[in-house]
């Protein structure tokens, strides 16, 4: 189940079962957004992107939905692993140049 | 290819010594961002180099911190006079092309403990 603990709120989840983490953005201009994924001691390592003229992409196991209306990006794991365990970041820009704007952060947790 | 560098990986300091900060970006990126992340935080933003320009050092402190990105050698991020608040980890980034149209790949990040 979910939970919010003192910082980053936590995904728990049964090895084998589908993974889903959600992040709201700020910026209704943004059109460019990231997923990030990033295991304790080290940077963050993209997974998968996607831009504002599209609602849905898919990887390899991943897919990221993006619902423009309501400024919601979602990551779906599929057969989630232990070594999927880690910290996953949404990130938004707006392709004007600005910086990359980083969201809090779900901490997916793997039960064997 | 190597990934984006960053060195050292863990940097500690006494309160008001410098902290210098290293950053090489992958190969054929002349793009270099540098990220700060406070622990169980999200990364926050604080400048933004081109080869010899700062494009966007919106992020960073007016005072204490700098940045460049010399024509030779690594980006430097530096910090005088460190204070215990400083104290967090700096990650680098690099992408080929400018921020929100390429993608941006991060380096191990240099972990700054203040004492």
């Amino acid at each position: 189940g979910e939970s919010v603990g003192l910082h980053l709120p936590t995904l728990s989840v049964q090895e084998g079962d589908n993974s889903i983490i959600n992040c709201a953005y700020s910026n209704s201009a943004s059109d460019y957004f990231i997923w990030y994924k990033q295991e304790s001691g080290k940077g963050p390592q993209f997974i998968i992107d996607i831009r504002s003229n599209m609602d849905k992409r898919q990887g390899q196991r991943v897919t990221v939905l993006l619902n423009k209306t309501v400024k919601h990006l979602s990551l779906q794991i599929a057969a989630t692993q232990p070594g999927d365990s880690a910290v996953y970041f949404c990130a938004e820009n707006y392709s004007g140049n600005t910086p990359l704007v980083f969201g809090k952060g779900t901490r997916l947790s793997v039960i064997a | 290819n190597a990934g984006v560098m960053q060195n050292p990986r863990h940097l500690v300091r006494r309160r008001g010594q410098e902290a210098r900060l290293r950053c090489s970006p992958m190969k054929g990126h002349s793009h270099v961002y540098w990220y700060r992340q406070l622990p169980e935080e999200g990364l926050k933003f604080m400048v933004y180099l081109q080869k010899e320009n700062i494009i966007d050092e919106s992020g960073m402190p007016k005072e204490r911190f700098s940045a460049e990105f010399p024509k030779e050698g690594p980006s430097i991020l530096r910090i005088q006079q460190v204070v215990r608040g400083d104290s967090a980890a700096y990650f680098c980034a690099s992408s080929p092309s400018r921020q929100g149209v390429e993608t941006q790949y991060f380096g191990p990040g240099t972990r700054l403990l203040v004492l």
